[in-house]
């Protein structure tokens, strides 16, 4: 069935270093991709996504491309800052069902 | 324009005690979730309606658990009778029409259970 693997976390970093988290992908067909953020005593909101391969999402210098060839739509910042520190989650929309399956989250820390 | 509304946002009940959980979706979404989220098990889906119809429920834990839609503006989970492993917080989501798993979802800011 269809699933999302993300990199464990917690991943702390210092202000102003790149991040990725790692985001891999098993589906049949060609779902739409998404990455969420959870902020502390929040719901998740929409971060960015992409519907098709090749296909890249950017929103608040956040990037992640849709890569069919490898299954996989890491997220990407060039410089982090203290306000993003958030539990990040990957999400498989499934078709068919209209639902989506989320990754485990990645929790992210960014250090002043 | 109004979120998706979740209340109460914190419950605090006893073992055994009934326990209901509200939802008011986006005005115009057709898709209502509830998703519960443990550090354990990270997010899980519950159960999803569509106009109001539950399309699957193969998340919910047990019978324990119900959920109900009775109109476009309102949902309801219950847990009768509460349990401690229950503790989590419970969150609801829905979606617009049109464009199926392709558009996103819009959550609410969750209800914190603690069942003791």
């Amino acid at each position: 069935g269809n699933s999302v693997t993300q990199m464990e976390g917690p991943v702390t970093l210092s202000e102003e270093a790149f991040l990725t988290i790692n985001c891999t992908y098993t589906a049949t067909g060609y779902p739409s991709l998404f990455w969420y953020v959870q902020y502390p005593g929040e719901g998740l909101q929409l971060l960015l996504k992409a519907t098709k391969a090749d296909d890249k999402g950017s929103n608040k210098g956040f990037e992640a491309t849709y890569r069919k060839e490898t299954t996989s739509f890491h997220l990407e910042k060039g410089s982090v800052q203290v306000s993003d520190s958030a539990v990040y989650f990957c999400a498989l929309g499934s078709g068919n069902t209209g639902k989506l399956i989320f990754g485990q989250g990645t929790t992210l820390q960014v250090k002043p | 324009d109004a979120g998706v509304i979740q209340s109460p946002r914190h419950e605090v009940t006893e073992m055994g005690q009934e326990v209901t959980l509200r939802c008011k979706p986006i005005s115009g979404h057709d898709y209502l979730f509830w998703y519960r989220q443990t550090m354990m098990r990270g997010l899980e889906l519950l159960i999803y309606f569509n106009n109001n119809v539950p399309i699957d429920d193969s998340g919910m834990p047990e019978d324990r658990f119900s959920a109900k839609m009775p109109n476009a503006s309102f949902s309801t989970l219950k847990i009768q009778p509460s349990e401690p492993r229950d503790s989590a917080v419970y969150f609801c989501a829905s979606r617009g029409p049109g464009q199926g798993s392709n558009s996103p979802l819009h959550f609410g800011n969750g209800t914190r259970l603690t069942v003791t």
